[in-house]
């Protein structure tokens, strides 16, 4: 079956703009993972959710940063007035539930902030 | 805090050679461990994992064992190829729904 999708696969903007980022995971997989990867660097966590629980936010870095899930389908992460910084690929993942389950891994979103 | 740490890369090998990444967790409890690969151009995979101390992790001719005295979940793969080059994490799960992942190690085998 298909895998998770992210979109779009790469994205240039200028500081200052908002952009969305889509992520589309396996069908029924309840559990979503943003991370964020810098060049050179491991993956860092942002936000997840599971189910219609509260997401776990803790991960996110600053208010610029924010993503919306519809049940148990897609997913964006938005960033406003994004800065050169929140240059990295952003990755989303899913699993059928958390807690140990395998992660799934998108292509992931690859930005750059002019 | 929870963290993983791994071997810097990059790693370059003939084909046939002997390979070893190695990763050390600091954790309070028992986490899980896994080593995801990134194959260019793809995402990240589940390539093994281990849930509790001694379990040894092994896929595709690599393995890697829970070791908890040492704190460390090594990746070794006795002879690789030139399709194994990729960029390799390690990661632990130290809460229900968190993974902390190290920096990534590069390996290059060339034929």
């Amino acid at each position: 079956g298909a895998g998770v999708s992210q979109s779009p696969s790469n994205k240039v903007t200028e500081k200052g703009k908002d952009v969305e980022l889509r992520c589309d995971p396996i069908s029924g997989h309840t559990a979503l993972y943003w991370y964020r990867q810098r060049l050179g660097q491991g993956l860092e966590f942002l936000i997840y959710f599971q189910g219609n629980s509260a997401p776990d936010k803790s991960g996110l870095p600053s208010d610029r940063f924010s993503a919306e899930r519809t049940g148990e389908s897609v997913s964006t992460l938005t960033i406003q007035r994004t800065q050169q910084e929140d240059s990295a690929v952003y990755l989303c993942a899913s699993s059928l539930v958390s807690g140990g389950y395998e992660q799934y891994f998108g292509p992931g979103t690859r930005l750059t902030v002019t | 805090g929870d963290s993983v740490t791994q071997m810097e890369g990059p790693v370059t090998l003939s084909e046939e050679a002997f390979l070893t990444i190695n990763c050390t967790y600091t954790a309070t409890g028992y986490p899980s461990l896994f080593w995801y690969v990134q194959y260019p151009g793809e995402g990240l995979q589940l390539l093994l994992k281990a849930t509790k101390a001694d379990d040894k992790g092994s896929n595709k001719g690599f393995e890697a064992t829970y070791r908890k005295e040492t704190t460390s979940f090594h990746l070794e793969k006795g002879s690789v190829q030139v399709s194994d080059s990729a960029v390799y994490f390690c990661a632990l799960l130290y809460n229900n729904n968190d993974m902390r992942f190290g920096a990534g190690t590069r390996l290059t085998v060339k034929p």
